[in-house]
């Protein structure tokens, strides 16, 4: 079975263009779940779904990211515009209910 | 609030040394879950078991073994004769019984020599 893919696995962008982040998760999965992961703030969830309503964003920094989930198989973190600070690995995971989350490979963003 | 502790920043240990992994949590939940996920250099984060606030047992799989313990509110992971292949962080993580939200530790890198 495949396992949660994202994609692009690495964007490289100026400051100030919008990135726009993608994830279908494993099919049948109610849960999907955004992170952010850095050197210095280690693994940070920023907001999940369950069954496509967003329950919980408060780990979303500013309004400049946001995130959607159109449907079951489908979903978009979007930083506008991006700032050097956003430079970071973000993964995107999704569970069954039963708690144990299973991870993309993550896409590394850099903004120069 | 809910948080997890892995005092040990890094770890290095020769090939078929046995190494164990720290974890301490604080919740104020009587049910809530406990993981370990392994993430090797390549950069993927993979799972490596869940327990139960309610289920103390120890629990072994080939060479890892996990031991929880909640009068100290630990949860530690030993790998038993480690190999070159074990070398990644690991993370320890909590979650609330409601919501599936993931509070991680901050990591333990483990460096195995040959």
């Amino acid at each position: 079975d495949a396992g949660v893919i994202q994609s692009p696995r690495h964007e490289v962008t100026e400051m100030g263009q919008e990135v726009t982040l993608r994830c279908k998760p494993i099919s049948g999965h109610d849960y999907l779940f955004w992170y952010r992961q850095t050197m210095m703030r280690g693994l940070e969830l920023l907001i999940y779904f369950n069954n496509n309503v967003p329950i919980d964003d408060s780990g979303m920094p500013e309004d400049r990211f946001s995130a959607k989930m159109p449907n079951a198989s489908f979903s978009t973190l979007k930083i506008q515009p991006s700032e050097p600070r956003d430079s970071a690995v973000y993964f995107c995971a999704s569970s069954p209910g039963a708690h144990e989350q299973y991870f993309g490979p993550g896409t590394r963003l850099t903004v120069t | 609030a809910q948080k997890v502790t892995q005092a040990q920043t890094e770890i290095s240990v020769v090939e078929k040394e046995d190494v164990t992994l720290d974890c301490v949590y604080e919740t104020r939940d009587t049910t809530y879950y406990l993981f370990w996920y392994k993430q090797p250099p390549s950069g993927e984060l993979v799972f490596l078991i869940r327990r139960n606030s309610f289920d103390e047992q120890n629990e072994i799989s080939g060479r890892y073994s996990w031991n929880f313990q909640k009068s100290t509110s630990s949860f530690n992971f030993t790998i038993t004769a480690s190999q070159v292949v074990d070398s990644a962080v690991y993370f320890c993580a909590l979650s609330e019984a409601y919501g599936n939200k993931l509070v991680f530790g901050a990591g333990t890198i483990l460096r195995v020599k040959s």
